[in-house]
Protein backbone atom coordinates (compact mmCIF):
# COMPACT_ATOMS: atom_id res chain seq x y z
CA UNK A 1 0.00 0.00 0.00
CA UNK A 2 1.29 3.65 -0.97
CA UNK A 3 3.12 5.22 2.22
CA UNK A 4 2.66 8.66 3.52
CA UNK A 5 3.02 11.30 1.16
CA UNK A 6 4.27 15.03 1.39
CA UNK A 7 4.08 17.43 -1.03
CA UNK A 8 6.02 19.43 -1.69
CA UNK A 9 9.64 17.92 -0.94
CA UNK A 10 11.57 21.34 -0.81
CA UNK A 11 10.44 24.78 -0.71
CA UNK A 12 11.97 28.13 -0.51
CA UNK A 13 9.83 31.24 1.10
CA UNK A 14 11.18 34.81 1.84
CA UNK A 15 10.56 35.92 5.06
CA UNK A 16 7.33 37.31 6.37
CA UNK A 17 5.84 34.64 3.65
CA UNK A 18 3.61 32.29 4.53
CA UNK A 19 3.72 28.44 3.40
CA UNK A 20 1.34 25.24 3.27
CA UNK A 21 2.51 22.16 3.50
CA UNK A 22 0.14 19.13 2.60
CA UNK A 23 0.23 14.98 4.21
CA UNK A 24 -1.35 12.26 3.30
CA UNK A 25 -1.81 9.34 5.42
CA UNK A 26 -1.79 5.75 4.41
CA UNK A 27 -4.98 4.40 3.64
CA UNK A 28 -7.27 3.76 6.95
CA UNK A 29 -5.23 5.76 9.08
CA UNK A 30 -7.32 8.72 11.12
CA UNK A 31 -4.06 10.05 13.02
CA UNK A 32 -1.83 12.81 11.60
CA UNK A 33 1.22 14.26 13.34
CA UNK A 34 3.22 16.69 12.56
CA UNK A 35 6.99 17.23 13.40
CA UNK A 36 9.89 19.70 12.79
CA UNK A 37 13.23 18.87 12.53
CA UNK A 38 16.28 21.11 13.03
CA UNK A 39 20.11 20.57 13.35
CA UNK A 40 19.99 22.69 16.67
CA UNK A 41 16.54 21.40 18.36
CA UNK A 42 15.94 17.80 16.94
CA UNK A 43 12.79 16.32 16.31
CA UNK A 44 10.03 18.38 17.72
CA UNK A 45 6.14 17.59 17.98
CA UNK A 46 4.33 20.09 16.83
CA UNK A 47 0.25 18.96 16.58
CA UNK A 48 -1.66 15.55 16.44
CA UNK A 49 -5.10 15.18 14.47
CA UNK A 50 -7.21 12.27 14.70
CA UNK A 51 -10.53 12.39 12.92
CA UNK A 52 -10.37 15.91 12.05
CA UNK A 53 -10.16 17.52 15.77
CA UNK A 54 -6.44 18.84 17.65
CA UNK A 55 -6.14 16.45 20.00
CA UNK A 56 -2.45 17.55 21.15
CA UNK A 57 -0.01 20.48 20.07
CA UNK A 58 3.14 21.18 20.82
CA UNK A 59 5.20 23.84 22.10
CA UNK A 60 5.29 26.41 18.95
CA UNK A 61 3.34 29.97 18.22
CA UNK A 62 0.41 30.44 17.42
CA UNK A 63 2.32 31.16 13.64
CA UNK A 64 1.95 27.17 13.11
CA UNK A 65 -1.68 25.93 12.50
CA UNK A 66 -2.84 22.86 10.78
CA UNK A 67 -5.97 21.26 10.14
CA UNK A 68 -7.41 17.69 8.54
CA UNK A 69 -9.81 16.79 6.22
CA UNK A 70 -12.52 14.04 6.32
CA UNK A 71 -10.29 12.05 4.26
CA UNK A 72 -7.69 12.35 6.94
CA UNK A 73 -5.13 14.49 4.72
CA UNK A 74 -3.57 17.19 6.47
CA UNK A 75 -2.15 20.93 5.64
CA UNK A 76 -0.04 22.62 7.96
CA UNK A 77 0.47 26.30 7.75
CA UNK A 78 3.55 29.09 8.87
CA UNK A 79 2.50 32.30 8.02
CA UNK A 80 4.92 35.23 8.96
CA UNK A 81 7.86 32.79 7.83
CA UNK A 82 11.34 33.48 10.03
CA UNK A 83 14.69 32.23 9.43
CA UNK A 84 14.43 30.33 12.29
CA UNK A 85 11.48 28.62 10.73
CA UNK A 86 13.86 26.73 8.28
CA UNK A 87 13.80 22.93 9.19
CA UNK A 88 12.64 19.43 8.06
CA UNK A 89 9.07 18.99 8.03
CA UNK A 90 7.64 15.98 8.76
CA UNK A 91 4.45 14.16 8.84
CA UNK A 92 3.87 10.96 10.39
CA UNK A 93 0.59 8.85 10.20
CA UNK A 94 -0.55 6.23 12.73
CA UNK A 95 -3.72 3.76 12.90
CA UNK A 96 -4.59 5.12 16.57
CA UNK A 97 -4.65 8.39 18.41
CA UNK A 98 -1.07 8.10 19.31
CA UNK A 99 0.97 4.92 17.80
CA UNK A 100 0.32 3.31 21.19
CA UNK A 101 -0.10 -0.41 18.64
CA UNK A 102 1.97 0.02 15.80
CA UNK A 103 4.04 2.96 15.92
CA UNK A 104 4.23 5.43 13.17
CA UNK A 105 4.78 5.65 10.07
CA UNK A 106 6.66 8.96 8.57
CA UNK A 107 6.43 10.92 5.24
CA UNK A 108 10.22 11.44 3.52
CA UNK A 109 9.20 15.38 4.71
CA UNK A 110 9.26 18.64 3.37
CA UNK A 111 12.17 21.00 3.15
CA UNK A 112 11.71 24.28 4.04
CA UNK A 113 14.26 27.05 3.33
CA UNK A 114 13.66 30.55 4.99
CA UNK A 115 15.48 33.08 3.16
CA UNK B 1 13.79 20.08 27.26
CA UNK B 2 11.56 16.88 27.18
CA UNK B 3 14.17 15.03 24.79
CA UNK B 4 15.64 12.24 26.10
CA UNK B 5 19.13 11.54 25.57
CA UNK B 6 20.86 8.91 23.72
CA UNK B 7 24.66 7.92 23.76
CA UNK B 8 27.06 7.49 21.74
CA UNK B 9 26.09 10.87 19.52
CA UNK B 10 28.26 8.59 16.77
CA UNK B 11 29.29 5.05 16.71
CA UNK B 12 32.12 3.77 13.70
CA UNK B 13 32.24 0.64 13.46
CA UNK B 14 32.76 -2.28 10.39
CA UNK B 15 30.82 -4.21 8.62
CA UNK B 16 29.88 -7.58 10.85
CA UNK B 17 30.56 -6.06 14.35
CA UNK B 18 27.37 -5.23 16.56
CA UNK B 19 26.31 -1.84 17.39
CA UNK B 20 24.86 -0.72 20.80
CA UNK B 21 22.67 2.42 20.99
CA UNK B 22 21.79 3.92 24.49
CA UNK B 23 18.72 5.93 25.35
CA UNK B 24 17.63 7.45 28.73
CA UNK B 25 14.18 9.07 28.78
CA UNK B 26 12.34 11.33 31.87
CA UNK B 27 9.01 10.54 31.90
CA UNK B 28 6.59 7.42 33.10
CA UNK B 29 5.99 5.92 29.77
CA UNK B 30 3.38 3.70 27.73
CA UNK B 31 5.94 2.77 25.20
CA UNK B 32 9.32 3.58 23.70
CA UNK B 33 9.88 3.25 19.84
CA UNK B 34 13.19 3.40 17.67
CA UNK B 35 13.18 4.77 14.53
CA UNK B 36 16.19 4.57 11.54
CA UNK B 37 16.75 7.78 9.22
CA UNK B 38 19.06 8.21 6.59
CA UNK B 39 20.31 11.23 5.13
CA UNK B 40 17.35 13.97 6.50
CA UNK B 41 14.94 11.93 4.68
CA UNK B 42 11.66 10.62 6.83
CA UNK B 43 12.27 7.91 9.61
CA UNK B 44 11.66 4.52 9.55
CA UNK B 45 9.96 2.84 12.26
CA UNK B 46 11.89 0.08 13.32
CA UNK B 47 10.35 -1.26 16.72
CA UNK B 48 8.00 -0.63 19.62
CA UNK B 49 8.37 -2.05 23.03
CA UNK B 50 5.76 -1.49 25.93
CA UNK B 51 6.30 -0.30 29.34
CA UNK B 52 5.65 -4.26 30.56
CA UNK B 53 8.35 -5.61 28.29
CA UNK B 54 11.83 -5.72 28.86
CA UNK B 55 13.12 -7.20 25.70
CA UNK B 56 11.84 -7.53 22.45
CA UNK B 57 13.47 -8.86 19.17
CA UNK B 58 13.22 -8.10 15.24
CA UNK B 59 15.51 -9.38 12.83
CA UNK B 60 18.89 -8.43 13.57
CA UNK B 61 17.77 -6.00 16.07
CA UNK B 62 17.24 -6.50 19.76
CA UNK B 63 15.71 -4.12 21.64
CA UNK B 64 15.99 -4.05 25.85
CA UNK B 65 13.60 -1.84 27.89
CA UNK B 66 14.26 -0.88 31.84
CA UNK B 67 11.06 1.41 33.23
CA UNK B 68 13.08 1.53 36.68
CA UNK B 69 16.33 3.23 35.38
CA UNK B 70 14.25 4.72 32.83
CA UNK B 71 16.23 3.61 29.53
CA UNK B 72 16.62 1.85 26.74
CA UNK B 73 19.27 0.28 24.66
CA UNK B 74 19.32 -0.80 20.43
CA UNK B 75 21.37 -3.92 19.40
CA UNK B 76 22.24 -4.36 15.79
CA UNK B 77 23.76 -7.61 15.04
CA UNK B 78 26.08 -8.53 12.00
CA UNK B 79 26.22 -4.68 11.06
CA UNK B 80 25.87 -4.17 7.20
CA UNK B 81 26.56 -0.94 5.31
CA UNK B 82 22.79 -0.66 5.02
CA UNK B 83 22.73 -0.15 8.42
CA UNK B 84 24.33 3.35 8.19
CA UNK B 85 21.80 5.93 9.18
CA UNK B 86 20.68 7.77 12.40
CA UNK B 87 19.02 6.31 14.92
CA UNK B 88 16.26 8.19 17.34
CA UNK B 89 14.88 6.56 20.37
CA UNK B 90 11.24 8.26 20.96
CA UNK B 91 8.56 7.45 23.96
CA UNK B 92 5.10 7.93 24.42
CA UNK B 93 4.12 9.13 27.88
CA UNK B 94 1.75 7.59 29.67
CA UNK B 95 -0.18 10.98 30.73
CA UNK B 96 -0.76 13.37 27.53
CA UNK B 97 0.04 10.53 25.11
CA UNK B 98 -0.77 11.20 21.45
CA UNK B 99 2.88 12.81 20.29
CA UNK B 100 6.43 11.45 20.25
CA UNK B 101 9.59 12.65 22.63
CA UNK B 102 12.39 11.96 20.48
CA UNK B 103 15.69 11.36 21.69
CA UNK B 104 18.89 13.19 20.30
CA UNK B 105 20.03 10.63 18.30
CA UNK B 106 22.63 8.10 17.30
CA UNK B 107 25.15 8.72 14.41
CA UNK B 108 25.96 5.25 13.10
CA UNK B 109 28.49 4.42 10.48
CA UNK B 110 29.64 1.02 9.11
CA UNK B 111 31.95 0.68 7.26
CA UNK B 112 32.42 -2.21 4.43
Amino acid sequence: KAGVTQTPRYLIKTRGQQVTLSCSPISGHRSVSWYQQTPGQGLQFLFEYFSETQRNKGNFPGRFSGRQFSNSRSEMNVSTLELGDSALYLCASSFDSGGLYYGYTFGSGTRLTVV
Amino acid sequence: SQQGEEDPQALSIQEGENATMNCSYKTSINNLQWYRQNSGRGLVHLILIRSNEREKHSGRLRVTLDTSKKSSSLLITASRAADTASYFCATVERSGFQKLVFGTGTRLLVSP
